[in-house]
């Protein structure tokens, strides 16, 4: 299958500080991308889908200025989570899909492995 | 609205014997139905799909799912589960009716698989 490669797998941070997240498509290239935040037991919240070159569409509840999303290539997304607090703390979930036609399956969202977001 | 239900928090199932892990799934049109198997601490991983044509799909690890459209069910099966099929399987889904094929994926809550030896 199609990777999805997320680094860092994890983040401990102190309390103000930023962290990015990178999510890149190491062989196909993300025409859509998504994040996902998700907590203990519990399924995957979407926070946000970006195409690539536009601006990201942010579900409702989420705030678009302590969640920067940057979507700049066809390969490469990232998320910045702007002066952490511990509330912040939790498993974040990129994934990406191709909706170029002949390009990867475009019925497919493929994920990267996560990130371990820990806010001290 | 679009929703998606995986009626079991967890699923135990003895090593050898079949699995099932249930879906029932709520859209305005006709549907897309993915699942999706987690292991700890990673990502989601894609199991099968069901887009069109035979309600019956294989996938990944042996694993597969029927499509029946008058109980709004895909449920996900195994005839013979094995200890490494241990994971967390969400299913999901993506209404032809709001966004067609870029519409965004919903996910169930998730199933816990355990297998026992």
């Amino acid at each position: 299958g199609a990777v999805v490669s997320q680094h860092p797998s994890r983040v401990i941070c102190k309390s103000g500080t930023s962290v990015k997240i990178e999510c890149r498509s190491l062989d196909f290239q993300a025409t859509t991308m998504f994040w996902y935040r998700q907590f203990p037991k519990k399924s995957l919240m979407l926070m946000a889908t970006s195409n690539e070159g536009s601006k990201a569409t942010y579900e409702q509840g989420v705030e678009k200025d302590k969640f920067l999303i940057n979507h700049a290539s066809l390969t490469l997304s990232t998320l910045t989570v702007t002066s952490a607090h511990p509330e912040d703390s939790s498993f974040y979930i990129c994934s990406a899909r191709d909706l170029r036609s002949g390009g990867r399956d475009k019925n497919i969202q493929y994920f990267g492995a996560g990130t371990r977001l820990s806010v001290l | 609205a679009q929703s998606v239900a995986q009626p079991e928090d967890q699923v135990n199932v003895a090593e050898g014997n079949p699995l099932t892990v249930k879906c029932t799934y709520s859209v305005s049109g006709n549907p897309y139905l993915f699942w999706y198997v987690q292991y700890p601490n990673r990502g989601l991983q894609f199991l099968l799909k069901y887009i069109t044509g035979d309600n019956l799909v294989k996938g990944s690890y042996g694993f597969e799912a029927e499509f029946n459209k008058s109980q709004t069910s895909f449920h996900l099966k195994k005839p013979s589960a094995l200890v490494s099929d241990s994971a967390l399987y969400f299913c999901a889904v993506r209404d032809r009716n709001y966004g067609g094929s870029q519409g965004n994926l919903i996910f169930g809550k998730g199933t816990k698989l355990s297998v026992k030896p």
